[in-house]
């Protein structure tokens, strides 16, 4: 089947403006996550979503980020305001479950911001 | 909190040659997760192994092959016949069992040289 996809690949803006970043699941999966990687380094936990609830917001990084997911599909992360240091690759996944499933990737979305 | 560690930044192997990554991870839990994901320049996180903390048998998958051990909390991954295409980064994550997020560790560029 189809795998975790995300929208834009590439996204390129100024400094202030605010941006929304796309992601559609794998059909099914009902638990959705977002790392962000910053260049040269490991991911970092943003948020992850169980249907359209969020129990763990605990790595966005400030309150110009948000997120929000409509019920077991598609989820949107928006930065407003964005700032030069949000510059980086941001990574969807997707997981059957919480628990003990694997969390599969899409291809993430390059953000920069100058 | 958990952390993940990969000390080397960078590592070569030559083509049909067998080469091992490191990776040492902090956590006060019993039961746990462990994954290796490979990301080529394509950006899209692959994965390859997994292995939970409560199996003592280390995971294979064809050329790849993990070496698990708890009491250290070390979990280096093993390829053997190292191919072109193995070339990529390399990413040890530590996740909950009854968690959600993965902790991943900095990285480590795997290059193959012909």
């Amino acid at each position: 089947g189809a795998g975790v996809s995300q929208s834009p690949s590439n996204k390129v803006t100024e400094k202030g403006k605010d941006v929304e970043l796309r992601c559609d699941p794998i059909s099914g999966h009902t638990a959705l996550y977002w790392y962000r990687q910053r260049l040269g380094q490991g991911l970092e936990f943003l948020i992850y979503f169980q249907g359209n609830s969020a129990p763990d917001k605990s790595g966005l990084p400030s309150d110009r980020f948000s997120a929000e997911r409509t019920g077991e599909s598609v989820s949107t992360l928006t930065i407003q305001r964005t700032q030069q240091e949000d510059s980086a690759v941001y990574l969807c996944a997707s997981s059957r479950r919480l628990a003990k499933e694997t969390q599969y990737f899409g291809p993430g979305t390059r953000l920069l911001v100058l | 909190a958990q952390t993940v560690t990969q000390s080397q930044p960078e590592m070569s192997v030559q083509e049909a040659e067998t080469v091992t990554l490191s990776c040492t991870y902090d956590t006060s839990e019993s039961d746990y997760y462990l994954f290796w994901y490979k990301q080529p320049p394509s950006r899209q996180m692959i994965l390859v192994i997994r292995q939970e903390a409560y199996k003592q048998q280390n995971a294979t998958e064809n050329r790849f092959s993990v070496n698990f051990q708890k009491a250290a909390k070390s979990f280096s991954l093993k390829i053997s016949d190292s191919q072109l295409g193995d070339a990529a980064m390399y990413f040890c994550a530590y996740r909950s069992a009854g968690g959600n997020k993965l902790v991943f560790g900095a990285g480590t560029i795997l290059r193959v040289k012909s």
